[in-house]
């Protein structure tokens, strides 16, 4: 394992409902990531915390809400959600920002919004 | 426009084979490049990590190379094994962070006994 949980690991959800994800890293890093991976595309970077501070949002809907109460701990809060935001949510953790560090990632929740 | 393109989008082989993996990118300024393997069901795993002076890296039956001049990467497989089935995503960092990544859209190997 990479030391990045995920739970949960699925999600099936209509449009009007509200779920959270949830992301911990064990391995002490600064930094932490979401990403989207829908399929046959690239990864989709969403929102970077370093230090729980929000350090970019990748032009995410305001239907995604991120929030980062430690380094630790990383949720992912959905509302409203359309079909077309079915995908597999990757969270990462990183020791820090810097370019040449290894993001480890978790094991993703995959989501479906019917 | 910064890209990563790779080739094929989807292989199959017999265990035991060889394959290479192709990476393409237009990203610049250039930082490193990274490949990653993710198995179904699971988040992507670093595999190797190339800077511009670096032109070859090993892991295990894993080799990575990278022409900074032409802008290319492969990825070589010797001797294939079943649990080698996965996604390979090339990545591409430009200087200022971990939040500068550019991904491919991986390449799909499936290794059939």
């Amino acid at each position: 394992e990479t030391g990045v949980t995920q739970t949960p690991r699925h999600l099936v959800m209509g449009m009007t409902n509200k779920k959270s994800l949830k992301c911990e890293q064990h391995l002490g890093h600064n930094a932490m990531y979401w990403y989207k991976q829908s399929a046959k595309k690239p990864l989709e970077l969403m929102f970077v915390y370093n230090f729980k501070e929000q350090t970019e949002n990748n032009s995410v809907p305001s239907r995604f809400s991120p929030e980062c109460p430690n380094s630790s701990h990383l949720f992912l809060h959905l509302h409203t959600l359309q079909p077309e935001d079915s995908a597999l949510y990757l969270c990462a953790s990183s020791q820090d920002l810097a370019g040449q560090e290894t993001q480890y990632f978790g094991p993703g929740t995959r989501l479906l919004v019917l | 426009k910064n890209q990563v393109e790779q080739s094929p989008q989807s292989l199959i082989i017999l265990e035991g084979k060889n394959c290479t993996l192709q990476c393409n990118y237009t990203v610049s300024p250039f930082s490193n490049l990274r490949w990653y393997k993710q198995d179904t069901g699971r988040g992507p795993v670093s595999l190797t990590i190339m800077t511009f002076s670096e032109n070859t890296k090993s892991n295990g039956r894993y080799t990575a190379t990278l022409d900074a001049d032409t802008k290319q990467s492969s990825l070589h497989i010797t001797a294939s094994q079943l649990s080698d089935s996965a996604s390979y995503i090339c990545v591409v960092s430009k200087p200022g962070g971990a939040q500068k990544l550019v991904f491919g859209q991986g390449t799909r190997l499936t290794i059939n006994p």
